[in-house]
């Protein structure tokens, strides 16, 4: 069984100023974690994803991510934010070698919103 | 860079009509996965192909039923319409991850169908 969670349903954080948002996850075996962002009525667009190697990820639009195998947790990172970030962001996650086409376990979603 | 297409992008039904809803992968992708998200909801796996083969199967009706063809893309069809299906389905594809470790593929998400069911 796999399951992630995102304690935090908003954040809110002035512009320019460092960002989280928490994941935690629940995976059998090593996970292979992922982080999406989606804006009103659009899909999601794939942000950055950990496999293996370095803790700390870096994607797209300045955000990084860092993985603690011992917390379980997946943090989602930005040094400076902006009022653009503005969005719903999901964590998502499923176990390594668990075949090809497997499905992702997705958080409920922590919105974001960054104030001027 | 093509994205996942999916079309409709809207769709409004009446209860017991069915739907088609259609996904057309990135060029080279090979695999194709279905999700349902629901009003103020995280989504949730339907189903999803490898290789025109159903590889994995989630929270999906039975009234639901889908298929990739031999061009990759896929169709997911729903019938019997409830208000319940009121949702937005999204469509991700992805090809074989090249790390070597089974299952690293990421998935890239489509717009999405938003689909009312009056």
């Amino acid at each position: 069984a796999q399951s992630v969670a995102q304690p935090e349903d908003q954040v809110n954080v002035a512009e320019g100023n460092p960002l989280t948002v928490k994941c935690t996850y629940s995976v059998s075996g090593n996970p292979y974690l992922f982080w999406y962002v989606q804006y009103p009525n659009r899909g999601l667009q794939f942000l950055l994803k950990y496999i293996t190697g370095d803790n700390l990820v870096k994607g797209s639009y300045g955000f990084e991510a860092e993985f603690n195998k011992s917390q379980t947790s997946f943090h989602l990172k930005k040094p400076s934010a902006l009022v653009s970030d503005s969005a719903l962001y999901f964590c998502a996650g499923r176990a390594l070698n668990t075949g090809t086409a497997s499905k992702l376990t997705f958080g409920t979603g922590t919105r974001l919103q960054v104030t001027l | 860079a093509a994205g996942v297409i999916q079309s409709p992008r809207h769709l409004i039904k009446e209860k017991r009509e069915t739907a088609t809803l259609k996904c057309y992968p990135i060029p080279r992708h090979d695999t194709v996965y279905w999700y349902q998200q629901g009003p103020g909801q995280d989504p949730q796996f339907l189903i999803s192909f490898y290789e025109k083969m159903q590889s994995d199967k989630g929270s999906i009706p039975d009234r639901f039923s889908a298929q990739q063809f031999s061009d990759y893309h896929s169709e997911l069809n729903m019938s019997s319409l409830e208000l319940g299906d009121s949702a937005l389905y999204f469509c991700a594809s992805s090809s074989p991850g090249t790390s070597g470790i089974r299952g690293t593929d990421t998935q890239y998400f489509g717009p999405g169908t938003r689909l009312t069911v009056l």
